[in-house]
């Protein structure tokens, strides 16, 4: 069964730094493409970052663009989020999310459990 | 600029049928989408892919129950006989060159 399982969040300060990881199971992880999603409390769902397999063409969201960083390391199965200079509005339930088939541009079609991150002085 | 609609809230009572809308922006009619539901306390979780023509692919496991159809830039979520879990969060998803959108979800109250 594929699944992802997301790790890393916590309580960080404003202007702190976090990385995020997520480990990819029962699927060949270095064959999809990966998201970062993420939710703040009351709010909807909010693409992040989308990394292809090869890591190749990277796009992030204009709210995270030159603070957050996508990276992966398909020999570990793990897909990960370095997020700097962090902000109280970064506070969020963080998911990592599979793109269907063998496609960059299509639907998410496995979602981990999440990781809170929680940006407060 | 590519945006997904959603009405905030919708409600239906046990046993009986809802259907869910989401609305592509201008221009953007063809493009295809997913629908996830987000129940509290859970990651989301995949229900369909649903293209412009109304052909959808559903994710492992979802029941016969959720279906989809397309009517121009209008994308359907239907769900029939409501059960008590099917209430939370239904969101819409679609994605372009460089961009992955989100509908800001429509909560579902089974009554």
């Amino acid at each position: 069964e594929a699944q992802l399982v997301e790790s890393g969040g916590g309580l960080v300060k404003p202007g702190g730094s976090l990385r995020l990881s997520c480990a990819a199971s029962g699927f060949p992880f270095s064959s999809y493409s990966m998201n970062w999603v993420r939710q703040a409390p009351g709010k909807g769902l909010e693409w992040v970052s989308s990394i292809p397999s090869s890591s190749s063409l990277i796009y992030y969201a204009d709210t995270v663009r030159g603070r957050f960083t996508i990276s992966r390391d398909n020999a570990k199965n793990s897909l990960y989020l370095q997020m700097d200079n962090l902000r109280a509005d970064d506070t969020a339930m963080y998911y990592c999310a599979r793109v269907t088939g063998y496609n960059f541009n299509d639907a998410f079609d496995i979602w981990g459990q999440g990781t809170m991150v929680n940006v407060s002085s | 600029q590519l945006v997904l609609t959603q009405p905030p809230s919708a409600s239906a009572s046990l046993g009986a049928s809802v259907k869910l809308t989401c609305s592509l922006s201008r221009g953007h009619s063809t493009y295809a989408i997913a629908w996830h539901q987000h129940r509290p306390e859970k990651g989301p979780r995949y229900l369909m892919r649903l293209n412009f023509d109304g052909t959808h692919s559903k994710g492992d496991g979802i029941p016969d129950r959720f279906s989809g159809s397309s009517s121009g830039a209008e994308r359907y979520l239907t769900i029939s006989r409501l059960q008590s879990d099917d209430e939370g969060d239904y969101y819409c998803q679609t994605w372009g060159t460089g961009i992955r959108v989100f509908g800001g979800g429509t909560k579902l109250t089974v009554l």
